[in-house]
């Protein structure tokens, strides 16, 4: 079956050193990309999005890559802070069931940043 | 704060108890969603509501029974559960329902005992 996935569950850096978070998705046709922020006892919140006719886009301290040719996105944090520490999600928006699109998302990558 | 408001935040029901969640948005968004996450999976997708008109699920069990009152309300009604179904429950919106991001709120912590 196709699934929004990533490559790894956790993910420990130093303070200041810059994350690297990816996922992998199987669905050709998806056109819309996202990552999420969960924190402990909280709802996720939006990080940042791309769209499939880009290949980068960048906020403040993220960077989001998306490679078409391998099914490929990542979520890149520069100089990460004690306050990145959260649950990572990265969703694809596809086709749901009778009408409309929806996201649905991978499992989550936790980061840990240790000071 | 995201705009979206879920009450309560937590609950412990027994399985032959009906309760119901409630989730608020002021926002001004016309497509509401209803998510489940459980420990160790992803966030599943239970329910879309689209300017109120809701989008088939026939994966979802009927013990869960959601209703969209107005644009602005949600609510996710709890009858006879399981064990299996203590979770996060996640309310969310979007202006519309098509590639857009979604504003989730804080979340109920169920424990069905």
């Amino acid at each position: 079956g196709e699934s929004v996935g990533l490559h790894l569950p956790t993910l420990s850096v130093q303070e200041g050193d810059n994350s690297i978070i990816n996922c992998a998705y199987s669905n050709s046709a998806s056109d819309y990309f996202i990552w999420y922020k969960q924190e402990s006892g909280k709802g996720p919140q939006f990080i940042i999005d791309i769209r499939s006719n880009m290949d980068k886009r960048q906020g403040q301290r993220v960077t989001v890559l998306l490679n078409k040719t391998v099914k490929h996105l990542s979520l890149q944090i520069a100089a990460t802070q004690p306050g990145d520490s959260a649950v990572y999600f990265c969703a694809e928006s596809r086709k749901w069931h009778q009408a409309g699109t929806a996201l649905i998302f991978g499992k989550g990558t936790t980061l840990s940043v240790s000071s | 704060e995201t705009g979206v408001t879920q009450t309560p935040r937590h609950l412990v029901m027994g399985m032959t108890n009906k309760k119901s969640l409630k989730c608020e948005q002021h926002l001004g968004h016309n497509a509401m969603y209803w998510y489940k996450q459980s420990a160790k999976k992803p966030l599943e997708l239970m329910f879309v509501y689209n300017f109120k008109e809701q989008t088939e699920n026939n994966s979802v069990p009927s013990r869960f029974s959601p209703e969209c009152p107005n644009s602005s309300h949600l609510f996710l009604h709890l009858h006879t559960l399981q064990p299996e179904d203590s979770a996060l429950y996640l309310c969310a919106s979007s202006q519309e329902q098509s590639n857009e991001k979604l504003f989730f709120g804080s979340g109920t912590q169920l424990s069905v005992l």
